[in-house]
């Protein structure tokens, strides 16, 4: 079975420039999440989607970030312009179901940021 | 909400020695919990969860953790460190019904002296 796939799995650009990455889900999870990883510290979660629905972006700065998930299956995060504390690994998560008891998140290997 | 603290950010064993990385977590529901492994320059891979079946939860690589809900705890060991072992570990909480999202803590590094 194919896991988690992302692309690019890394990418530099100047502050205040726009950048997008691609996730790609374990084929018939209907759940898919975006965290951030900044360096030392644990995920944070950007969004979750449940299908093409949004089920959670309380924590997404809605004013540079952007994300979407067309037909329920891939989804693009863009971050428009950048900024310096954009910088960090971006993990994309894809489950079954939310609200399973036996839901295990499985991840990509990320696209690692740097905002010169 | 729910959080978690992760104390001790490096943590250091000798091969063969006995593996303790600590995880307290607070939830205002019953929590289901999960420790996940990062290696260098990849994603999170699952270790075991916690899900209200068995206090005891046994993961690969000869992982496990148990839940204790009086000291609000989930304490990830192994008997024996081995060299492999060397990695970042998380403990991470989920969030309320139908909402599944992860709570990470900030992980522990764990490293592994000859």
């Amino acid at each position: 079975e194919a896991g988690v796939a992302q692309s690019p799995r890394y990418k530099i650009i100047e502050k205040r420039q726009s950048v997008a990455f691609w996730c790609n889900p374990i084929s018939g999870h209907a759940t898919l999440y975006w965290y951030q990883q900044i360096l030392g510290q644990g995920p944070k979660l950007l969004i979750q989607f449940q299908n093409n629905g949004v089920v959670d972006d309380s924590q997404l700065p809605k004013d540079r970030f952007s994300a979407e998930r067309l037909k329920g299956v891939d989804s693009t995060l863009k971050i428009q312009p950048a900024k310096l504390e954009d910088s960090a690994v971006y993990l994309c998560a894809s489950s079954v179901q939310a609200g399973g008891s036996t839901d295990t998140q499985y991840f990509g290997p990320g696209t690692r940021l740097t905002v010169l | 909400a729910q959080s978690v603290t992760q104390l001790g950010s490096h943590v250091s064993v000798s091969e063969g020695a006995l593996v303790l990385l600590r995880c307290n977590y607070s939830s205002s529901v019953p929590p289901y919990l999960f420790w996940y492994v990062q290696y260098p320059n990849q994603g999170l891979q699952l270790l075991l969860k916690y899900t209200s079946a068995a206090t005891l939860v046994k993961g690969i690589n000869g992982f496990e953790a148990e839940f204790k809900k009086s000291e609000t705890s989930f304490h990830l060991t192994k008997p024996s460190a081995h060299m492999s072992d060397a990695a970042e570990y998380f403990c991470a909480v989920s969030g309320d019904t139908g909402r599944r999202a992860l709570t990470f803590g900030s992980g522990t590094r764990l490293q592994v002296q000859p």
